[in-house]
């Protein structure tokens, strides 16, 4: 069975620039989650999906930040624009009860 | 609000050696406790879990954790490392029935040979 995939792995984009990063959960999950660590600090939550629906996205650090998951599959987080700040590593997690939380290999960003 | 502190950004132990890996928590409400292990140029993976069934618990790679309620810890440890075992280890908590993990700053554990 297939983990939960992200892509790209790596990205480096100038200051301003748009990113989007996509994550595929684990087949038949209906949690996702966005979780971002920056450089040196602890990983944060960022946002949480049920289905296509937004639980929770408290953790969302500015509106130059959106995420979607359209159809309750797949889902995506775009930068729009990029800032220096932003740089560090997105994981993207899935799970079916909540219970326990799989995680993905993570996307790391750097904003020059 | 819910919290953790991993007591050591760095752990070093020599090959065979006990690992003792520290998290401290703070929740108001009963806690689901986590810890995850990050190898280099990988995700994360989930070691082992506290639901609020036994409060020793075993997990992956030989590791476990004992739930203290009393000192609020959550202890990861393993009787004898291995090379293997050099990564980031992260402790998370969450609310019993929430979805969001708080996670400690990490430790990085290193193996001496």
């Amino acid at each position: 069975e297939a983990g939960v995939t992200q892509f790209p792995s790596h990205s480096v984009i100038e200051k301003g620039q748009t990113v989007t990063l996509r994550c595929d959960p684990i087949s038949g999950h209906d949690n996702l989650y966005w979780y971002r660590r920056v450089m040196g600090k602890e990983i944060k939550f960022l946002l949480h999906f049920v289905k296509e629906s937004k639980q929770d996205e408290s953790g969302m650090p500015n509106n130059r930040f959106l995420a979607e998951r359209t159809g309750g599959t797949y889902s995506t987080l775009k930068v729009q624009p990029a800032e220096l700040e932003d740089s560090g590593v997105y994981f993207c997690a899935s799970s079916p009860t909540g219970d326990t939380i799989y995680f993905g290999e993570g996307s790391w960003l750097t904003v020059v | 609000a819910q919290s953790v502190t991993q007591l050591g950004s760095h752990v070093s132990v020599s090959e065979g050696a006990l690992v003792l890996l520290r998290c401290n928590y703070s929740s108001s409400v009963p806690p689901y406790l986590f810890w995850y292990v990050q190898y280099p140029n990988q995700g994360l993976q989930l070691l082992l879990k506290y639901t609020s069934a036994a409060t020793l618990v075993k997990g992956i790679n030989g590791f476990e954790a004992e739930f203290k309620k009393s000192e609020t810890s959550f202890h990861l440890t393993k009787p004898s490392a291995h090379m293997s075992d050099a990564a980031e280890y992260f402790c998370a908590v969450s609310k019993q029935g929430a979805q969001k993990l708080v996670f400690g700053q990490g430790t990085r554990l290193t193996i001496n040979p």
